[in-house]
């Protein structure tokens, strides 16, 4: 099947701790975003990128950080000095625009992350 | 910078009837992507209708259609026929042209009843 995992589907930890969230995926998409949502609210932009070894920041860049080493792997890393870590964390991935046209961006299930 | 608006935190409906979620927005860009998603439960991200910013013809997709009144920057997303499955977060979200930045609204919880 193609699609997007996240791994796990709920992390705790305690504050004070970086923690990484996993992403894959196996759709052949060149972009990949991560994205925070907290609840009832929309969803924001941490990170994206749209080649391997280049990102770019999001709204809410601070507190986090990314690689892209690979063109299907996209982990990011909740730092200590994010102060609301709590929240669930969504990966995502899409084809380059191409010939004037942008396409839709497909989600993975989702980490839900707890920092106590 | 490019925001999104949806004025309705919740909504319900009968199963069968229907319903007209409300997005209104903002972009500076003059080519852009509109995109209603479904949040259900589970919480998955589940693209509903797609409309693009150049085309007049309002997207259709099944039960679900769009009313893009590219003017007035409205964006609002009408489901016919409702059924329980429908019941979920929607979210409102514009793309811009580079196909970078995608931004949501902050949703609007749909309860369908029976």
């Amino acid at each position: 099947d193609g699609g997007i995992t996240q791994s796990p589907k709920y992390l705790f930890r305690k504050e004070g701790q970086n923690v990484t969230l996993s992403c894959e995926q196996n759709l052949n998409h060149d972009a990949m975003y991560w994205y925070r949502q907290d609840p009832g609210q929309g969803l924001r932009l941490i990170y994206y990128s749209q080649i391997v070894n280049d990102f770019q920041k999001g709204d809410i860049a601070e507190g986090y950080s990314v690689s892209r080493e690979k063109k299907e792997s996209f982990p990011l890393t909740v730092t200590s000095a994010q102060k609301n870590p709590t929240a669930f964390y969504l990966c995502a991935s899409s084809t380059l625009p191409r010939d004037r046209v942008s396409y839709e961006q497909y989600f993975g299930p989702g980490t839900r992350l707890t920092v106590t | 910078a490019q925001t999104v608006t949806q004025s309705q935190p919740e909504m319900s409906v009968q199963e069968a009837e229907t319903v007209t979620l409300s997005c209104t927005y903002d972009t500076s860009e003059n080519n852009y992507y509109l995109f209603w998603y479904k949040q259900p439960p589970s919480r998955q991200m589940i693209l509903v209708i797609r409309q693009e910013a150049y085309k007049q013809q309002n997207a259709t997709e099944n039960r679900f259609s769009v009313n893009f009144q590219k003017a007035a920057k409205s964006f609002s997303l009408k489901i016919s026929d409702s059924q329980l499955g429908d019941t979920a977060m929607y979210f409102c979200a514009c793309l811009n042209n580079a196909g970078n930045m995608l931004t949501f609204g902050g949703g609007t919880r749909l309860m369908v009843k029976p």
